[in-house]
């Protein structure tokens, strides 16, 4: 099985839909990560768990809401979205997100479109 | 302040050339680590090499080699040997060991290697 992985692949939600993106990994990880990517700006980190508690929340509106019931699972539940919120949603994880040595991996990522 | 910058948003290089990316950090903290990321289309993050920034001598894997000059603050990427898989978008990122800070990455370098 691939390292990271996410479902689904590519989404398109109107603005008042509920949806969820998963996220998995088999690499027996400690800590997972929700990153936004939009066109032209860097990566955002978004939400950072730790052994399943959430450690980092950086402003992320409310109407993003992650879940992560263990260490290797990650949720993140999408309800009344902006249309400025279309971007493509990278998963990661890592062995500990302390130590200057976190290689993170990522991944496939969900392609969200929000009409 | 921006901590990664990456000051080539597109790059060009023939096909068995070397080519170099640029990355510039600021940090205080006497302590982190710099990563370099590939993204394909495809749009998984791929890690490519990492130096700390206690290490004595400049990291290689493979065809990818870092030249850390930490007094500059700069870690450019150079890709020996360029090949059309080459083409992607590479991000630089770093960590701050200090502030357990997560990765901030730069804005990222389009190459693309032509035949």
């Amino acid at each position: 099985e691939t390292g990271v992985t996410q479902t689904p692949r590519h989404l398109v939600m109107g603005m008042t839909n509920k949806k969820s993106l998963k996220c998995e990994q088999h690499l027996g990880h400690n800590a997972m990560y929700w990153y936004k990517q939009s066109a032209k700006k860097p990566l955002e980190l978004m939400f950072v768990y730790n052994f399943k508690e959430q450690t980092e929340n950086n402003s992320v509106p409310s109407r993003f809401s992650p879940e992560c019931p263990n260490s290797s699972h990650l949720f993140l539940h999408l309800h009344t979205l902006q249309p400025e919120d279309s971007a493509l949603y990278l998963c990661a994880s890592s062995q500990d997100p302390r130590g200057s040595y976190n290689e993170q991996f990522f991944g496939p990522g969900t392609r969200l479109t929000v009409l | 302040a921006q901590k990664i910058t990456q000051t080539q948003p597109g790059m060009f290089v023939q096909e068995k050339e070397a080519v170099t990316l640029d990355c510039t950090y600021d940090t205080s903290d006497p302590s982190y680590g710099l990563f370099w990321y590939k993204q394909p289309s495809s749009g998984e993050m791929i890690f490519l090499i990492y130096q700390g920034s206690y290490d004595q001598q400049n990291a290689t894997e493979g065809r990818y080699s870092l030249n850390f000059q930490k007094a500059r603050k700069s870690a450019n990427l150079v890709i020996s040997a360029s090949q059309l898989g080459d083409s992607a978008m590479y991000f630089c990122a770093m960590r701050e060991v200090s502030g357990n800070t997560p990765l901030v990455f730069g804005k990222g370098t389009r190459l693309s290697v032509i035949a």
